[in-house]
């Protein structure tokens, strides 16, 4: 069973905020949520991840609820390249082999 | 520059042919892995390795093996690669397992 869902896709006006949502209601306590994103057919980049605090680096913002069923990742002003495929991904801290990529959003970003 | 490359980028070959994909990292790294990607299925581990000499299976292994003799390099390997194999390959590495992962940028492989 999937750990999260996202939305299939999602637009963005360039240099606007990029808030995209990642719900995951059956989370358990020691699992983080980690953010990945895909361009195009390249490998994909880790951007960020949190455990239950609001999370902030030179990439993006995360912010996860306070029961943390659900999260947002915030790319402050996004560019064309920010468009890509971004994956929500949750598992435990110390264990890469729980990692389930799921579908993703796709995120366009228009100029 | 820190990075994971892999060898080659693209391959066509036919059913049976072995081949080998090399994946290398220069970052010290102790945790390695294999993912393939397909149309709708998403990312799929096949196989991992936590240090050297020391791998084990992920999800979709069949079909493929691997070795870690050095710390650096992850080769997987295809004894008689099938049509079913065909498909988008990524190795990635990290510090350890459960620290982010570095991706390669893939390797496209077709088998005919």
């Amino acid at each position: 069973d999937a750990k999260t869902t996202q939305p299939p896709s999602m637009d963005c006006a360039e240099g606007r905020a990029a808030n995209l949502p990642c719900n995951h209601s059956t989370i358990s306590g020691n699992e983080y949520v980690y953010w990945y994103r895909q361009i195009h057919s390249q490998g994909p980049q880790y951007i960020i991840h949190g455990l239950k605090n609001n999370e902030t680096n030179e990439m993006a913002s995360l912010i996860i609820t306070e029961d943390r069923k659900s999260s947002t990742l915030i790319l402050p002003h996004a560019t064309l390249r920010d468009t890509a495929v971004y994956y929500c991904i949750v598992r435990v801290a110390y264990n890469n082999n729980d990692m389930r990529f799921g579908a993703g959003t796709r995120l366009t970003v228009k100029p | 520059e820190a990075q994971v490359t892999q060898n080659p980028r693209y391959l066509i070959t036919v059913t049976g042919k072995k081949l080998t994909v090399t994946c290398s990292q220069n970052m010290n790294h102790e945790y390695m892995s294999w993912y393939r990607q397909d149309p709708g299925l998403g990312l799929r581990q096949i196989y991992y390795s936590m240090n050297v000499e020391v791998t084990d299976k992920g999800d979709v292994p069949e079909g493929y093996k691997v070795s870690r003799k050095e710390k650096r390099n992850f080769p997987l390997i295809l004894e008689s690669p099938s049509p079913n194999q065909t498909s988008l390959y990524f190795c990635a590495s990290a510090l350890l397992s459960g620290y982010e992962q570095y991706f390669g940028p893939g390797t496209r492989l077709t088998v005919t």
